[in-house]
């Protein structure tokens, strides 16, 4: 399936520092998933994108898909100790599943 | 989470041995997943059924087996072929709900010893 590339792959901030996470693909994407998984839990789906340049905000969280559906990022505002986690972008591949990035551990340091 | 259930949540096994992890859904969806997850690996598929009495291998099927002979059940067995299958093993479900995300399992903590 499509790749998709995560960057950074580790992110330590001080609490009330902003924080991106980066997905990017080679090819054009149909869709994008975030998921968030916090130390020792399983990931939990945030939000699905699937058009082109489209932001969608869920509180301090900022979701964009490039224009031309090859990139993807999620910012946090002013990241809290409760944003300690992996940041896993995805995206349904061909055969019905989802293929996934390698994540970005987020540390916030209080 | 909700509706989908992994057991057991620690699992220990001994070389060489086969074992059988759980995952049970109430939620009535035809899609299961197995990933397994490594430090640094992100997630990788293993296997998936799209239907009842039908799976399809995974980007990493070698040593691991499943059934569905039931739709609200989907078990992985992981056999004395795999090399090295101390990891986390993660269950899901396909949501149309939750805007056809995954919905996962609390997963399944898998040590050889």
């Amino acid at each position: 399936g499509q790749q998709v590339m995560q960057i950074p792959q580790y992110q330590h901030v001080q609490e009330g520092e902003d924080f991106t996470t980066y997905c990017n693909s080679s090819t054009t994407l149909s869709n994008i998933q975030w998921y968030k998984q916090r130390p020792g839990g399983h990931p939990v789906f945030l939000i699905q994108l699937v058009k082109s340049g489209e932001v969608k905000k869920q509180k301090r969280l900022t979701f964009q898909f490039g224009e031309a559906k090859k990139n993807s990022s999620l910012h946090i505002t002013a990241t809290q100790t409760t944003d300690v986690g992996t940041y896993f972008c995805s995206h349904w591949g061909s055969q019905g599943n989802l293929i996934f990035g390698k994540g970005t551990k987020l540390s916030v340091k209080p | 989470d909700g509706g989908i259930t992994q057991s057991p949540k620690y699992l220990f096994r001994k070389e060489g041995q086969n074992v059988t992890l759980s995952c049970e859904q109430n939620l009535n969806h035809d899609a299961m997943y197995w990933y397994r997850q490594d430090p640094g690996q992100g997630l990788r598929l293993i296997y998936y059924s799209q239907i009842v009495n039908d799976f399809q291998k995974g980007d990493i099927a070698e040593g691991y087996s499943v059934s569905r002979e039931k739709k609200e059940s989907f078990p992985l067995t992981v056999t004395s072929a795999q090399k090295n299958p101390t990891a986390f093993y993660l269950c899901a479900i396909r949501d149309r709900v939750a805007g056809y995300g995954y919905t996962f399992g609390s997963g399944t903590r898998l040590t050889v010893v």
